[in-house]
């Protein structure tokens, strides 16, 4: 069974600008949740997808939106972007919402704003 | 949100057991008690998680205080691929998950 994906891995991008991330979950998986993880804040929840509906949030600003596919795919975006948005953003999926369900993470997408 | 308190590090000879443990003190009766770590470079990966009960896998066992207020993970023979960041986490009913700082193992050959 294929992992979990996610493009592109490594992104450049200017402040100002948008960006779109893209991730594939494991197959049978209607769950997707996104993170991101910065040396000084470490692992920070960004918000949780469940059969096209974002079930949870973190506490982001609005700048930072995603969406969930019928396929289950996910794709989150941060539009006018910051030096502080320079990250690793990582997917992961599960089965379903409720913590009876672990989590399998992709390799992370690495952004570096300039 | 329930919270978990970890030690920052924890060193450890090879082929040793090593014992994680995590406080979650203010957990509530429906959060799971889920265990990731991180290698470096690398996404976090899925070790263990329960609710009650002590759980084992391949990778590692997990025992949970009577109480539910504590939790310890453990490696029972640590290998040098075993050095990673690893995260104790609860999980509600709505899923959200709250990543800490996480336990730094070092494991020395």
């Amino acid at each position: 069974k294929a992992g979990v994906t996610q493009t592109p891995r490594y992104l450049i991008k200017t402040r100002g600008q948008q960006v779109t991330l893209s991730c594939s979950p494991i197959s049978g998986h209607r769950s997707v949740s996104w993170y991101q993880q910065t040396p000084g804040q470490g692992l920070q929840f960004l918000f949780e997808y469940f059969s096209e509906t974002q079930r949870n949030k973190g506490n982001f600003p609005g700048r930072f939106s995603g969406r969930q596919f019928s396929n289950s795919r996910s794709e989150m975006n941060v539009s006018t972007l910051e030096l502080g948005d320079s990250a690793l953003y990582l997917c992961a999926s599960s089965l379903g919402l409720a913590g009876a369900y672990e989590q399998y993470f992709g390799p992370g997408t690495r952004l570096t704003v300039t | 949100d329930a919270k978990t308190t970890q030690p920052n590090s924890m060193e450890s000879n090879e082929e040793e057991p090593v014992h994680l443990p995590c406080n979650h003190s203010t957990i509530s009766g429906t959060d799971y008690i889920h265990w990731y770590r991180q290698l470096p470079s690398q996404g976090p990966e899925y070790v263990i998680h329960g609710l009650t009960s002590n759980v084992n896998n391949r990778m590692a066992s997990l025992a949970i205080a009577e109480d539910r207020k504590s939790s310890t993970l453990i490696l029972h023979r640590a290998t040098l691929r075993d050095a990673a960041v690893y995260y104790c986490i609860l999980r509600d009913s709505w899923g959200k998950f709250q990543f800490g700082a996480g336990t730094q193992v070092v494991v020395t050959p």
